[in-house]
């Protein structure tokens, strides 16, 4: 079965860019059938979408972050990563990546089924 | 963005009960409504897709319903491992946004 595994520095210092990468085993990043997302969960709080990309390269961001994310897919390491800029203690979270279901026929976007299990990421000096 | 208001954010329960849990949309979404169960720790588990039909694997106890810009997720008969924060999040329209969450506890 697909499983997803999230990679990435937890230390980051404020001001520089947090970098993570998503691997995905036992299925293919390119398939047209689904999505791929970064969430990320502040402290004690709710659930927080950051954006999504698909096989092709399309993505889409939260505008709440849009001036500092960066979503990518290289297919040939079967990966997709995320980079968020000038980071603050408010970026400090766990960030899950996870796959969605997408009906390209209908332009419907479907749950979100596989999860990574989540990396802790603090900024901190 | 479209708003999604859980309610309530949380509830006591026993053994057995009967759970419903609700989110309401800002505006329509269709049946564009998902939810997850997130156990401390871990990462979230979807549930219900597209406001009603249920994910595989996931136990038939968990049900989803809509009406209008209201959705309903019900558990017939709370079971231990059932205890935990539950989520609604809608992918209508972009940014894809969650309600706040509702945590069920044990009476």
């Amino acid at each position: 079965q697909v499983q997803l595994q999230e990679s990435g520095p937890g230390l980051v210092k404020p001001s520089q860019t947090l970098s993570l990468t998503c691997t995905v085993s036992g299925g293919s990043i390119s398939s047209g059938a689904y999505y791929w997302s970064w969430i990320r969960q502040h402290p004690g709080k709710g659930l927080e979408w950051i954006g999504y990309i698909y096989y092709s390269g399309s993505t889409y961001y939260n505008p709440s972050l849009k001036s500092r994310v960066t979503i990518s897919v290289d297919t040939s390491k079967n990966q997709f990563s995320l980079k968020l800029s000038s980071v603050t203690a408010a970026d400090t979270a766990v960030y899950y990546c996870a796959r969605g279901g997408y009906d390209s026929y209908y332009y419907y976007f479907y749950g979100m089924d596989v999860w990574g299990q989540g990396t802790t990421v603090t900024v901190s000096s | 963005d479209i708003q999604m208001t859980q309610s309530p954010s949380s509830l006591s329960a026993s053994v057995g009960d009967r759970v419903t849990i609700t989110c309401r949309a800002s505006q329509s979404i269709s049946s564009s409504l998902n939810w997850y169960q997130q156990k401390p720790g871990k990462a979230p588990k979807l549930l219900i897709y597209a406001a009603s039909s249920l994910q595989s694997g996931v136990p038939s106890r968990f049900s989803g319903s809509a009406s209008g810009t209201d959705f309903t997720l019900t558990i017939s008969s709370l079971q231990p491992e059932d205890f935990a924060t539950y989520y609604c999040q809608q992918t209508y329209s972009t940014p894809w946004t969650f309600g706040q969450g509702t945590k069920v506890e044990i009476k």
